[in-house]
């Protein structure tokens, strides 16, 4: 496909599941975002890959919170033992020029 | 005082008028600013780069004030389809987690 494509674009889920959220990025893009966003907030950087560079993980906000990237591409966001302010959308990028990403359209998280 | 900070409105302007609105950054030693528009429920989109000298693309300009640390984005002849929420993002450089987007100003051009 042309653009970055996330996977599922909705997920609703119990507290206390985990949950796996796919982002499959711009082919040949050697960076990869994953950030959040609440209802009507800004964005929330998360994690960070470039290249075969170790990731960027300052942004998780905790232990409960994994990122990893396959062979350069397909990215995996995991949440274990969700809790309700997880809830949120959860957007991926990729980027080969530093500062211009292209996002896709997101998942929406809903932890009930 | 937040890294980026922007005005969240919302503005109401009319269809026609111009319009501009600021973000301002904490960290001196940033290396590029980027605006991007994301519209209702939907991703962020590139809108245009910040370069040192400005740059135009169309009805849009932006400028960059390094001595008072602000970034500018001018939107002349407004259309409906402006509508938007404009993020400001800032590279502090060199970092890998340098891209700290602002929480946006909300834009609503009213016919």
């Amino acid at each position: 496909g042309a653009g970055v494509s996330q996977s599922p674009s909705n997920k609703v889920t119990e507290k206390g599941k985990d949950v796996e959220l796919r982002c499959d990025p711009i082919s040949g893009h050697t960076a990869l975002y994953w950030y959040r966003q609440s209802l009507g907030q800004g964005l929330e950087f998360l994690i960070y890959f470039q290249g075969n560079s170790a990731p960027d993980k300052s942004g998780l906000p905790s232990d409960r919170f994994s990122a990893e990237r396959t062979g350069g591409s397909v990215s995996t966001l995991t949440i274990q033992r969700t809790q309700q302010e997880d809830s949120a959308v959860y957007l991926c990028a990729s980027s080969l020029i530093h500062g211009i990403l292209f996002f896709g359209s997101g998942t929406q998280l809903s932890v009930l | 005082r937040k890294e980026v900070e922007q005005d969240p409105g919302p503005f109401n302007v009319p269809e026609g008028a111009t319009v501009a609105f600021n973000c301002t950054y904490s960290n001196s030693a940033s290396q590029s600013f980027f605006w991007y528009r994301q519209d209702c429920r939907k991703e962020p989109k590139l809108l245009m780069s910040v370069y040192s000298s400005g740059n135009e693309d169309g009805r849009f300009t932006a400028q960059l004030n390094r001595a008072s640390q602000y970034i500018s984005l001018l939107i002349r002849d407004s259309k409906l389809s402006d509508s938007a929420t404009y993020l400001c993002v800032v590279n502090p450089g060199g970092g890998a987690d340098g891209l700290t987007f602002g929480k946006g100003t909300h834009l609503i051009i009213q016919p």
